[in-house]
This record gives structure tokens, C-alpha cells and sequence, in this order.
């Protein structure tokens, strides 16, 4: 099993170009998860998917854009960089959909450092 | 609103024992989750605790005490390769699914 990967691990971007970062994992995981790591802020959400076809907002969705079509795939897409989106993003997975009281740690990726000039 | 609180830097001397503390406040509260994360690397999982008390896991520990909201790290018989960020993360069930949120991290150094 690969787990998660990211795809790619770096990029340098122009303000104004698009992107979109690949997430994939092989374990199955129903929930899958787009994180950002600012220095001195944790890990902060962007978006998620609680299934094939579906997505949600999170905590700093704006600027991002994502799609599952295919339940082993998570995508990221910035429409319009920006320097404020210079970051190292993250994307986890997570196996079960509802376990209540259940251990549910995600798993992540190897990050994205990507860097808006 | 969902809070994380903890520490932002601890130095600690090899051997010796090291507490991280975490306290948080949210609703619909899922459990408690630890983090290893070290520098440029990927977080990955040390331990969950979803009802009041310690677990224990080899040199690791973490407690959880739900009516006071908050957790500890207890990390024993420090190495070098300990010296990382410790992030504490609480897992809760608003709408839309299971959600988790993260603290900032403890960088935690390790001296010889």
C-alpha cells in the first residue's frame, strides 16, 4: 500500500496562475480531507469529502476549489494564486464514515510546498 | 467556537520525562487526538483518547479529563529523535461530518 500521496511535492507559481493539487490513497478511506500549514497556526481546513461526489466547506475555503469524482481521488484547485496561499498543504484520509467513540486518526500525505511570487 | 490551546515551544534534556499540556473547548467533543510531526514532514498518529483517564503506550501517555477539557502528552525517557511538534487535535461531530480540529503544535527540543 502507498497510503497517501501528493502530487506534486513543490511548486513555485506566478500571483494570478491556477493549479490543481492531486490526492490519492489507497486504503479505501471514505473521508478525505485538504488541510493548509502556516507557520505558528496548525493545520487549518480548507475542504473535505465525506464520499464519492460529495464536498464541504471548511475553515479557509476560500480561494479553493475541489472535486472527488472517484473515491480513491481528492483534488485542489487554486483558480487565481495568491501570496497569501503560500503554504504547505496536506491532504488525509480517514477510514470509516461514522464511528462513533471509535478511533478515527487520519492519515496524511507527504505535503505540498507550494509558493506564490 | 472550537479553541485548541498548548504550549508553543518546550526544551527538554534526553532521558529525562516531559508533559505537553492541551486544553480545548468545543461542542459535540468526539475525542482527543495526538500528532508526531517532524520539521518538513507529515503528521502521524500517537494517540486518541475519547473517555476520561491515561493511556499508555510504550514511553507515550495521554490523558484526557472531559470536564475540565484537557489533555496531556507525557513523553518518558526523551531521545534525540523525540524533538519534534506535538499537536494536539480534537475531533467533534457538527453537522456535515466528522471534523478535526488542530492546534498550533508544541515544537518540542530534546538536548543531549
Amino acid at each position: 500500500n502507498a497510503g497517501v500521496t501528493q502530487t506534486p511535492k513543490f511548486r513555485v507559481l506566478k500571483t494570478g496562475q491556477s493549479m490543481t493539487l492531486l490526492c490519492a490513497q489507497d486504503m479505501n478511506h471514505e473521508y478525505m480531507y485538504w488541510y493548509r500549514q502556516d507557520p505558528g497556526m496548525g493545520l487549518r481546513l480548507i475542504h473535505y469529502s465525506v464520499g464519492e461526489g460529495t464536498t464541504a466547506k471548511g475553515e479557509v475555503p476560500d480561494g479553493y476549489n475541489v472535486s472527488r469524482l472517484k473515491k480513491q481521488n481528492f483534488l485542489l484547485g487554486l483558480e487565481s494564486a495568491a501570496p497569501s496561499q503560500t503554504s504547505v498543504y496536506f491532504c488525509a484520509s480517514r477510514p470509516t464514515k461514522l464511528k462513533y467513540r471509535g478511533r478515527n486518526e487520519q492519515y496524511f500525505g507527504p505535503g505540498t510546498r507550494l509558493t506564490v511570487t | 467556537g472550537q479553541n485548541i490551546d498548548q504550549p508553543t515551544e518546550m526544551t527538554a534534556t534526553e532521558g529525562a520525562i516531559v508533559q505537553i499540556n492541551c486544553t480545548y473547548q468545543t461542542s459535540g467533543f468526539n475525542g482527543l487526538f495526538w500528532y508526531q510531526q517532524h520539521a518538513g514532514e507529515a503528521p502521524t498518529f500517537l494517540s486518541y483518547n475519547v473517555l476520561d483517564g491515561l493511556e499508555e503506550k510504550g514511553r507515550f501517555s495521554s490523558f484526557l479529563s472531559r470536564s475540565k477539557g484537557y489533555s496531556y502528552l507525557l513523553l518518558k525517557e526523551l531521545q534525540m529523535k523525540d524533538s519534534a511538534s506535538y499537536l494536539c487535535a480534537v475531533s467533534h461531530t457538527l453537522t456535515g461530518g466528522f471534523k478535526t480540529i488542530f492546534g498550533a503544535g508544541t515544537r518540542l527540543f530534546v538536548k543531549a
